[in-house]
């Protein structure tokens, strides 16, 4: 199956700092997600974005999807940043969708 | 729309014991996803259903796991008997479409076996 990896897996900022998060990705997909867990496990949706680029306030994301790849931007971090974050990609199985998450970027802001 | 609502929210249970997670979609979505997140493996699909009907369950981990979907606005997932290796949190979802929609994920239910 496809292969989802991220990096960093672990990654402090100082808050105020700006960041990069990637996703790589194995194969075509129809669809890529980035998602921000809180630290109380909260899964929320930043972005589904499966080409170009997206912004909401400080948060931008740029996916190519002919280069598998997708990038997360987190600018002047907040404590508030903390979290896990996870790409998920879709592939198209048969008529339906096949979803894959990767294993995340951990991220700690410290004030 | 109160987006996709889980429950419980946190269950304990004791090895052997039958478990019920329940998961209302989004109204009108008409795709669901049971996913499970543990430290060890991550975020995992278990099973998603389109239309009420079950879709590809190749992600149930064994028999002892089922889901069902009897209508648009309900699902279940059930473990009989649990183990304490099923400790996770369970993850719902749902979109709008079977193929390349914006899946909006529940609160989640942490399940502990003991």
């Amino acid at each position: 199956g496809i292969q989802v990896e991220q990096s960093p897996p672990d990654l402090i900022l100082q808050e105020g700092a700006n960041s990069t998060l990637r996703c790589n990705f194995s194969d075509s997909v129809n669809n890529l997600q980035w998602f921000h867990q809180n630290p109380w496990g909260q899964l929320i949706n930043l972005f589904y974005i499966p080409s170009g680029t997206k912004q909401n306030g400080r948060l931008s994301a740029t996916t190519v999807a002919t280069e598998r790849y997708s990038l997360l931007y987190i600018s002047s971090s907040q404590t508030t940043d903390s979290g896990v974050y996870f790409c998920a990609v879709e592939e198209n199985s048969g008529g339906y969708q096949k979803v894959t998450f990767g294993t995340g970027t951990k991220l700690q802001v410290i004030p | 729309d109160a987006g996709v609502i889980q429950s419980p929210r946190h269950e304990v249970t004791e090895m052997g014991q039958e478990v019920t997670l329940r998961c209302k979609p989004i109204s009108g979505h008409n795709s669901l996803f049971w996913y499970r997140q543990t430290m060890m493996r991550g975020l995992e699909l278990l099973i998603y259903f389109n239309n009420n009907v079950p879709i590809d369950d190749s992600g149930m981990p064994e028999d002892r796991f089922s889901a069902k979907m009897p209508n648009a606005s309900f699902s279940t997932l059930k473990i009989q008997p649990s183990e304490p290796r099923d400790s996770a949190v369970y993850f719902c979802a749902s979109s709008l479409s079977p193929v390349v929609a914006e899946a909006f994920f529940g609160q989640g239910t942490r399940l502990t076996v003991v």
